[in-house]
């Protein structure tokens, strides 16, 4: 099972600045099956990124997700109030096909 | 409109058997898989398998195997969940989402609460 490691696990800052989110998989996984998602309290996740760094419909281009084999970053270049949330990585492959979500990163007002 | 609408919240005993399920409007049912992700209080969220509603054809988190049933209804367009043995670690909301590579589209959570 490929585990997904995201840091930091809270990430405190101000409206306005910009924010990185790491996550490391135990083994390579390939781009196309690598996404993050945004979960606010009392929503339903959101897709923000798939395949490493295409932005979903609707997601703001402060949003942007780049990297590749073992390492992946979401950078939010811009704090939006709206924007401190949990964010999870995801990854999905294999043989038989299996999925396994990071730890979350949590963004906090500052 | 494209949603996927789940069934309401459950309380169930330490043992019972739990079935949620994830009405899918909008779109052709049969063109996406369906996922279930679950999420118990101050813990993350956790992958529990995946359906593909045209074959019927399932992959379970190893964790639920023996547990967790996916299956569904192609007349009504409508996925289900079974989770069995339910014990107290099993309290949590349970979400369904359209895609397994990428989920763009999820229901609105259904929680299930397990407790004697």
């Amino acid at each position: 099972e490929i585990v997904l490691t995201q840091s930091p696990g809270t990430l405190s800052l101000s409206p306005g600045e910009r924010a990185t989110l790491s996550c490391r998989a135990s083994q390579t996984i390939r781009s196309n099956y690598l996404g993050w998602y945004q979960h606010r309290p009392g929503q339903a996740p959101r897709l923000l990124i798939f395949g490493a760094s295409s932005r979903a419909t609707g997601v703001p281009d402060r949003f942007s997700g780049s990297g590749s084999g073992t390492d992946f970053t979401l950078t939010i270049s811009r704090l939006e109030p709206e924007d401190f949330a949990l964010y999870y990585c995801h990854q999905y492959g294999g043989s038989p096909p299996s999925a396994t979500f990071g730890g979350g990163t949590r963004v906090e007002i500052k | 409109q494209v949603q996927l609408v789940q069934s309401g919240d459950e309380v169930k005993r330490p043992g019972a058997s739990v079935r949620v399920s994830c009405k899918a409007s909008g779109y052709t049912f049969t063109s996406y898989d369906i996922t279930w992700v679950r999420q118990a209080t101050g813990q993350g969220l956790e992958w529990m398998g995946w359906m593909n509603p045209d074959s019927g054809d399932t992959g379970y988190e190893q964790k639920f195997q023996g547990r967790v049933t996916m299956t569904r209804d192609t007349s009504i367009s409508t996925a289900y969940m079974e989770l069995s043995s339910l014990r107290s670690e099993d309290t949590a909301v349970y979400y369904c989402a359209r895609g397994s590579i990428a989920a763009f589209l999820w229901g609105q959570g259904t929680l299930v609460t397990v407790s004697s």
